[in-house]
């Protein structure tokens, strides 16, 4: 069965200090992973995702994620945090079908 | 702003109440989904639309709920006889519908249920 572990609920971090959000994930196919950000009274919004190709991505406002298939984790990262990040962040695993898989969320939290 | 909208954005019930929920998707897009999001968790996956076909449930979609989606365009998403568990964020989100699991989805507001 396919499966998403975020295993922080929260994370804190000072404002510019590089930030990371980890997410591993467990499917028995090829692995297309997503990560999308919460904020409060909002719908999901996406970041980025990994289909094929560099394991390294780009995503909006600053965001990178590194596929590791042997560690099979998609953690999220970016240089340097604003305190405008702080939110609720998904990572989110399907392996082709239509039925996306979402981890619990890590909440983010940037102190000025 | 996704351009997926969602109505009501919040509803209030009693319990044993039935309540409808719509979703309109972004106007190209042949996907559309719904999740069912409770307090510190992920949105759980319910079923999802290719056009007007539903494809796939999940069995957390016991027989009270029921999704519709008549012409390939907006949806509604029926639960009846509500029940206190079934309190929830309901989201929505659709896709172009062309590679099965590559696809970014947008996501609607939600609805908030609450049932007393």
């Amino acid at each position: 069965a396919q499966s998403v572990a975020q295993p922080e609920d929260q994370v804190n971090v000072a404002e510019g200090n590089p930030l990371t959000v980890k997410c591993t994930y467990s499917v028995s196919g090829n692995p297309y992973l997503f990560w999308y950000v919460q904020y409060p009274n909002r719908g999901l919004q996406f970041l980025l995702k990994y289909i094929t190709g560099d394991n390294l991505v780009k995503g909006s406002y600053g965001f990178e994620a590194e596929f590791n298939k042997s560690q099979t984790s998609f953690h999220l990262k970016k240089p340097s945090a604003l305190v405008s990040d702080s939110a609720l962040y998904f990572c989110a695993v399907d392996t082709g079908g239509f039925k996306t898989i979402f981890g619990a969320g890590t909440r983010l939290f940037v102190k000025a | 702003d996704t351009g997926v909208s969602q109505d009501p954005r919040h509803k209030i019930t009693k319990r044993g109440q039935n309540v409808t929920f719509r979703c309109d998707p972004i106007s190209e897009h042949n996907r559309l989904y719904w999740y069912r999001q409770t307090l510190g968790q992920g949105p759980e996956f319910l079923t999802y639309f290719q056009n007007e076909a539903q494809l796939e449930k999940s069995r957390l979609l016991s027989d009270r709920f029921s999704a519709e989606r008549p012409k390939g365009s907006f949806s509604t998403l029926e639960i009846q006889r509500t029940e206190q568990g079934d309190s929830a964020m309901y989201l929505c989100a659709s896709s172009p519908g062309r590679i099965a699991g590559q696809e970014t989805q947008y996501f609607g507001p939600g609805t908030r249920l609450l049932v007393l």
